[in-house]
């Protein structure tokens, strides 16, 4: 059974500090690995994602995951914090090899950017 | 649609009534997918459908819980006797079809049941 684990509900960084939001995966097979934003009171939105391709993957506004197999690991960076960032992520595995949809999903990482 | 639409946005109901939340996808997409997400537990994935058929209701939490898409368009997901539990942002994805395409979320129907 695929599973995912967000580690830290919670993350505070400076503006203009590295992100780093951490995930970790279980999957029976060769996994697909997403990353979701969802900004206040609206749906998830896809920021990146990895379907066996490159394993360095850059999603939207600036943000970029590498997949590492050895380490299970999904794990979502971002060089420089911006305060527009600050929003809850969610990392996702799929259910169906092969697939994009029928997602489980980790319990999200909230984002908060200090001025 | 331009996007996947969802009605209503804000549900108040009393415990013991039945609900209906609507999910109306993206013209087009053959996916559909139901998520539960509550406070503190992230999203729980609750039932898809292929077109008009779904597969594995496995993920539905009680047989409280029922959902149906007709046309291959508009899925109704369906509470009865309504518990506090059930208090949560209902949120409705679509996709092109199940083995391909982004997710492409609607803004979740918030169901409060006092």
């Amino acid at each position: 059974a695929q599973s995912v684990t967000q580690l830290g509900s919670h993350v505070s960084v400076s503006e203009g500090a590295l992100v780093l939001l951490r995930c970790n995966y279980s999957s029976s097979v060769p996994p697909y690995l997403f990353w979701y934003v969802q900004y206040p009171n609206q749906g998830l939105q896809l920021l990146l994602k990895y379907t066996s391709a490159a394993t360095l993957v850059k999603g939207i506004n600036g943000f970029e995951a590498e997949f590492k197999k050895s380490e299970t690991s999904f794990h979502l960076t971002k060089p420089s914090a911006h305060m527009s960032d600050a929003a809850e992520y969610f990392c996702a595995v799929s259910q169906i090899r092969g697939s994009q949809g029928n997602l489980i999903f980790g319990k999200g990482t909230k984002l908060s950017v200090k001025p | 649609g331009a996007g996947v639409s969802q009605s209503p946005s804000n549900k108040v109901t009393e415990k013991g009534k039945d609900v209906e939340l609507r999910c109306d996808p993206i013209s087009g997409h053959t996916a559909l997918y139901w998520y539960r997400q509550s406070l503190g537990q992230g999203l729980e994935f609750l039932i898809y459908f292929q077109g008009n058929s779904a597969p594995d209701k496995s993920g539905l939490p009680s047989d409280r819980f029922s959902a149906e898409r007709t046309g291959g368009s508009v899925s109704t997901l369906t509470i009865q006797r309504t518990q506090q539990e059930d208090s949560a942002v209902y949120l409705c994805a679509s996709s092109v079809h199940i083995r391909g395409g982004e997710l492409f979320f609607g803004e979740g129907s918030r169901l409060t049941v006092l």
